[in-house]
């Protein structure tokens, strides 16, 4: 299985400051054959399910605001929230999804300082 | 839009076994791969089982393999999650998935409000 883990556990940030979440794989998820990397980043809301933010590890999905951002390639990542708002406040999950299992990182809990 | 409904969760005793259902609406529910996913009581998530569209194939997650069976009624347009030999450490909110294209590897653009399944005597 691939192993995703992500940094730091937690985290706060002030408000329109900036917000760095690391994850990494334990084997690439760079597929050859299309250059793309399978990583996704979804953000949850306590009591709500997981929204899906960002794919093919830089692909924002619709509507997700442009202060999110994912830049890496292959086993490392980073998801920044450029200015952080206060409805950012969240749990974040990184997730491979180019085999199954479609694994998980832990989760960063991300909070206003 | 898009409403993926699950349904089925409750209190069920260790060795029981529990069947979800997962209604789904707004889109052509034949057309998309499923997938399952668990998240224990303030834990992370965890991926459960995938379905193709036709159901022609599944997989599972090695914690629930030979226990579990994912299937689907394309008809009906529901997923299901047939639960046996349910063990404490399945206690979790069970949420449906849907892939963001139709079929192959993409990431879940769609997800359920989840339904709590409690394994306890």
């Amino acid at each position: 299985d691939i192993v995703m883990t992500q940094s730091p556990d937690s985290l706060a940030v002030s408000l329109g400051e900036r917000a760095t979440i690391n994850c990494r794989s334990s084997q690439s998820v760079l597929y050859s054959s299309n250059n793309k990397n399978y990583l996704a980043w979804y953000q949850q809301k306590p009591g709500q399910p997981p929204k899906l933010l960002i794919y093919w590890a830089s692909t924002r999905d619709s509507g997700v605001p442009d202060r999110f951002s994912c830049s890496g390639s292959g086993t490392d990542f980073t998801l920044t929230i450029s200015s952080l708002q206060a409805e950012d406040v969240a749990v974040y999950y990184c997730q491979q999804y180019l085999i199954t299992p479609y694994t998980f990182g832990q989760g960063t809990k991300l909070e206003i300082k | 839009e898009v409403q993926l409904v699950e349904s089925g969760g409750g209190l069920v005793q260790p060795g029981g076994s529990l069947r979800l259902s997962c209604a789904a609406s707004g889109f052509t529910f034949s057309s998309y791969w499923m997938h399952w996913v668990r998240q224990a009581p303030g834990k992370g998530l965890v991926w459960v089982s995938r379905i193709l569209r036709d159901g022609s194939s599944t997989n599972y997650a090695d914690s629930v393999k030979g226990r579990f069976t994912i299937s689907r009624d394309n008809a009906k347009n529901t997923l299901y999650l047939h639960m046996n030999s349910l063990r404490a450490e399945d206690t979790a909110v069970y949420y449906c998935a849907r892939v963001l294209s139709g079929h192959g590897d993409y990431p879940f653009d769609s997800w359920g409000q989840g339904t709590l399944v409690t394994v306890s005597s």
